[in-house]
């Protein structure tokens, strides 16, 4: 069964500022996938970024990064000059060996300008 | 760009009531899913199916049913809603993009049960 942990419930940023969300995981499939999610207030749920188990290289979407141990089962995301509109609950979540999706808990962001 | 439509955003239903959550996707994925949003607790998954008429239970299936008649529809069904299912239900379909599978969510809908 695969798991996913989220340890900060809640986290805060000042605009401009750099943060970074933790996220562990753990899975017996040897081919899988992580992502991380973002859900604003009142809005959809989206993608942010995913990293392919077997790429070795951190996975960067503009100013979204991640750093992914795979031998610690880590996989946090970096937020780079965090803006207002990063505001919102952000999710991990692991997907392998099927089409479904094990999500953390959540982490609340707020920034504040 | 991918469309995922749930029927309402808020519903208030009676204790007792049968309810119907339905979902719709205009872009012809094979996998649907339904998960339940509570806070402190993430996304649960209820149930997903993978084709017409094919479904899966998730981790919480207790007191729902599920029904895919046609590919782009996927309705999730309280046969008598109590107040522990109020909560936010999301729906999801999934299709792989270069390699790797992603996952398109609906705006949710709230379910109050009273």
């Amino acid at each position: 069964a695969q798991t996913v942990t989220q340890s900060q419930p809640e986290m805060s940023v000042q605009e401009a500022e750099t943060v970074t969300l933790s996220c562990t995981y753990d899975t017996s499939e040897s081919d899988y996938y992580l992502f991380w999610y973002k859900q604003p207030p009142s809005r959809q749920m989206i993608l942010v970024i995913r990293q392919e188990a077997y790429k070795q290289q951190n996975a960067t979407e503009n100013r979204f990064s991640v750093n992914f141990q795979k031998a610690a089962k880590s996989f946090s995301l970096k937020i780079s000059d965090s803006q207002l509109g990063d505001a919102a609950m952000y999710f991990c979540a692991s997907q392998g060996g099927s089409e479904k999706l094990v999500f953390g808990k959540g982490t609340k962001l707020t920034v504040n300008p | 760009d991918v469309k995922v439509t749930q029927s309402s955003r808020y519903l208030v239903k009676r204790t007792g009531e049968k309810v119907f959550l339905e979902c719709v996707q205009d872009m012809d994925h094979e996998n649907m899913f339904w998960y339940r949003q509570d806070p402190g607790l993430g996304l649960r998954l209820i149930y997903f199916s993978y084709d017409v008429k094919m479904k899966e239970k998730g981790d919480i299936p207790e007191g729902y049913s599920v029904s895919r008649e046609k590919k782009e529809r996927f309705s999730l069904i309280l046969e008598s809603a109590s107040t522990n299912q109020t909560s936010m239900y999301l729906c999801a379909s999934s299709l792989v993009v270069a390699g790797a599978p992603r996952q398109y969510f609906g705006p949710g809908t709230r379910l109050t049960v009273t």
